[in-house]
């Protein structure tokens, strides 16, 4: 039990565009999800945290307007990476906690590559 | 900020050696976790610590929470080649913050040589 995934696992893109990352809770409803980035070599940094049917609380230095999260249901968020550009490059974790319950869930990341 | 400091950054070690790493915080945490990360993954969970002073195992690791609240170490012993691995310390749950959020150490690149 406790499954999170990440959809897609890896993807490559051009600068400007934007990219959609998801996050899944698989047998558990989450009523909290997390979004970490993690540059090589580099420890896990939180960039926001999303509770289901409300806006994201993002934590200081990271761009609302830029790292749009969508947690519109209790098993789905997503993060999408809007006007992408090659600092951007990184593994994206999510990680998911269930309703009275504090262990985080980590999702398997996606790597972003910006060209 | 909530900071940890995690050593060592990274160990090279001959396979059927112990290997220590700890964590110390400036602040106190209701619950310290020692997480480990294999290349291109996400963390998995190994040991979770709730109580001040609390030595938890789990199989080869072991684990324990500092009295203060503050530190915390893990051992793993009679290392094998599949130990290899990035270990992260995380604290979670501070006074006046979140009891979700985890604060994480800079990690241990732990090398095990067959």
């Amino acid at each position: 039990g406790a499954v999170v995934s990440q959809h897609p696992s890896r993807v490559i893109c051009k600068s400007g565009t934007s990219v959609k990352i998801e996050c899944r809770s698989l047998d558990f409803q989450a009523t909290t999800m997390f979004w970490y980035r993690q540059f090589p070599k580099q420890s896990l940094m939180l960039m926001a945290t999303s509770n289901e049917g409300s806006k994201a609380t993002y934590e200081q230095g990271v761009e609302k307007d830029k790292f749009l999260i969508n947690h519109a249901s209790l098993t789905l968020s997503t993060l999408t990476v809007t006007s992408a550009h090659p600092e951007d490059s990184s593994f994206y974790i999510c990680s998911a906690v269930a309703g009275g319950y504090n262990e985080q869930f980590f999702g398997p990341g996606t790597r972003l590559t910006v060209l | 900020g909530q900071q940890l400091n995690q050593s060592p950054q990274s160990m090279f070690i001959q396979e059927g050696e112990d290997v220590s790493m700890n964590c110390t915080s400036s602040s106190i945490f209701n619950t310290w976790l020692w997480y480990k990360q294999d290349p291109g993954e996400g963390p998995v969970l190994l040991i979770a610590l709730y109580k001040a002073g609390e030595l938890t195992s789990n199989g080869r690791l072991t684990a324990q929470f500092g009295i203060t609240r503050k530190d915390s170490f893990l051992n793993i012993s009679a290392s094998i080649p599949s130990d290899v691995g990035i270990y992260f310390c995380a604290g979670q749950g501070f006074s006046g913050g979140s009891n979700y959020k985890l604060t994480f150490g800079k990690g241990t690149l732990l090398t095990v040589n067959p």
